[in-house]
């Protein structure tokens, strides 16, 4: 069975530009959270995602970062402006069921670097 | 939500030795669940094991196993017999809904 996956690995810009993230979840997992995982620390929710619908956007810096899961599938984070405290991780995970036991599986991340 | 605490940032250990790695939590919900990550340097987390708050016994996969203690609210992950490729980050987690919380995460060096 295929991994969760992201687009790119890589990423490098310039501060202000903007930029945006891929994800592919696990097939037949409704679930799909996006965090943010900065240097030297563990990853910090962005935003989650049951379906279609946001269930979790609390910690989301909406001036700048936006989301969307079309078709409760594929999902996409935007940053637009970036600033250079965005350099970081970006984990995309998801789930199959909600509640205690929801082991979330992980992609490989995009490591996004802004100058 | 959940607050993880892990106290050791890099731990050492000797190949074939068993090694454990801290952490506690505290929460008031009755109901949640506890989880160990690995994050080898290519970035990926890989689950390791989970613990509910009910569970009676200590989970274990493999050569992981978790020593949940629920009135101390701990839950260290006891890895036996290390193997070089287990040195990586290790990220304990927890959630009482849907949402991991994470630790700052302890960096194992198994050594040859």
């Amino acid at each position: 069975e295929a991994g969760v996956a992201q687009s790119p690995r890589y990423k490098i810009i310039e501060k202000r530009q903007s930029v945006a993230f891929w994800c592919n979840p696990i097939s037949g997992h409704a679930t799909l959270y996006w965090y943010q995982q900065i240097l030297g620390q563990g990853p910090k929710l962005l935003i989650q995602f049951q379906n279609n619908g946001v269930v979790d956007d609390s910690q989301l810096p909406k001036d700048r970062f936006s989301a969307e899961r079309l078709k409760g599938v594929d999902s996409t984070l935007k940053i637009q402006p970036a600033k250079l405290e965005d350099s970081a991780v970006y984990l995309c995970a998801s789930s199959l069921v909600a509640g205690e036991k929801n082991i979330q599986y992980f992609g490989a991340g995009t490591r996004l670097s802004v100058l | 939500a959940q607050k993880i605490t892990q106290t050791q940032p890099g731990m050492f250990v000797q190949e074939k030795e068993a090694v454990t790695l801290d952490c506690t939590y505290d929460t008031s919900d009755p109901s949640y669940g506890l989880f160990w990550y690995k994050q080898p340097s290519s970035g990926e987390m890989i689950f390791l094991i989970y613990q509910g708050s009910y569970d009676q016994q200590n989970a274990t996969e493999g050569r992981y196993s978790l020593n949940f203690q629920k009135a101390r609210k701990s839950a260290n992950l006891v890895i036996s017999a290390s193997q070089l490729g287990d040195s990586a980050m290790y990220f304990c987690a927890g959630n009482s809904g849907y949402a991991l919380n994470f630790g700052k995460g302890t960096s194992l060096l198994v050594t040859p």
